[in-house]
């Protein structure tokens, strides 16, 4: 069994658009992230999520939204795509503070 | 949460120990030193973290110098699976509910 798995893997589309990236986790933990890693390979937080409750939001663009219908889901909806956007997303889990959990990636393009 | 040195690359032969230092001069007394990897195309995965104490699990070893300045990730018998982005993170407990923030990392390349 996946302990974070996100849908869809591959993601390309055009600028404008609206999609979504599904993850969910297997694992029982409170807190869930995302996180994108752009072209130059930086790790970055975008949002926290624990217990259904957003815990952080580091400045991302309002285009950006997540939403967690439970513990164990969160989405992430981006409104009106940029090229900027082309990235990998990242979610990841954790109960503790002893070690995230992170899925397998989603790999976004934008064209 | 302090910040962290590591050099950008490092090579180690296949079998032998590889030794990735990072240096976090800056830490306070209530954070604790993690280290995860990123291999290619893949989601970071943690590795080991420790406070002062020397540590040890199945995958690695980490020791963090007396002054808690410095630390060293070891990977007693590198294999070519080994062969990743190693990212040292200091970050205090209770606080941002496990914000990690990430550095450029060590690309450790384990050659046959």
């Amino acid at each position: 069994d996946t302990a974070v798995s996100q849908t869809p893997k591959y993601l390309v589309t055009q600028m404008g658009n609206d999609k979504s990236i599904k993850c969910e986790q297997n694992l029982g933990h409170d807190t869930m992230y995302w996180y994108k890693q752009d072209s130059k390979k930086f790790l970055k937080i975008m949002f926290s999520y624990n217990n259904k409750e957003l815990i952080i939001n580091e400045t991302v663009p309002n285009r950006f939204s997540p939403k967690s219908p439970d513990k164990a889901h969160l989405n992430l909806h981006i409104n009106s795509l940029e090229l900027g956007d082309s990235a990998v997303y990242f979610c990841a889990s954790s109960q503790t503070e002893d070690g995230y959990t992170f899925g397998s990636g989603t790999r976004l393009t934008v064209v | 949460d302090a910040k962290t040195t590591q050099p950008p690359s490092m090579d180690c032969a296949e079998g032998r120990a590889a030794n990735l230092p990072c240096n976090h001069s800056t830490i306070s007394g209530n954070e604790y030193v993690y280290w995860y990897r990123q291999i290619h195309s893949q989601g970071p995965q943690y590795i080991i973290h420790g406070l002062k104490n020397n540590e040890t699990n199945e995958m690695a070893s980490l020791i963090i110098t007396e002054d808690r300045k410095s630390s060293t990730l070891i990977l007693p018998h590198a294999t070519l699976r080994d062969t990743a982005v190693y990212y040292c993170i200091v970050r205090g407990r209770g606080t941002s509910y496990g914000k990690l923030t990430f550095g450029q990392g060590t690309i450790l390349t384990v050659h046959p």
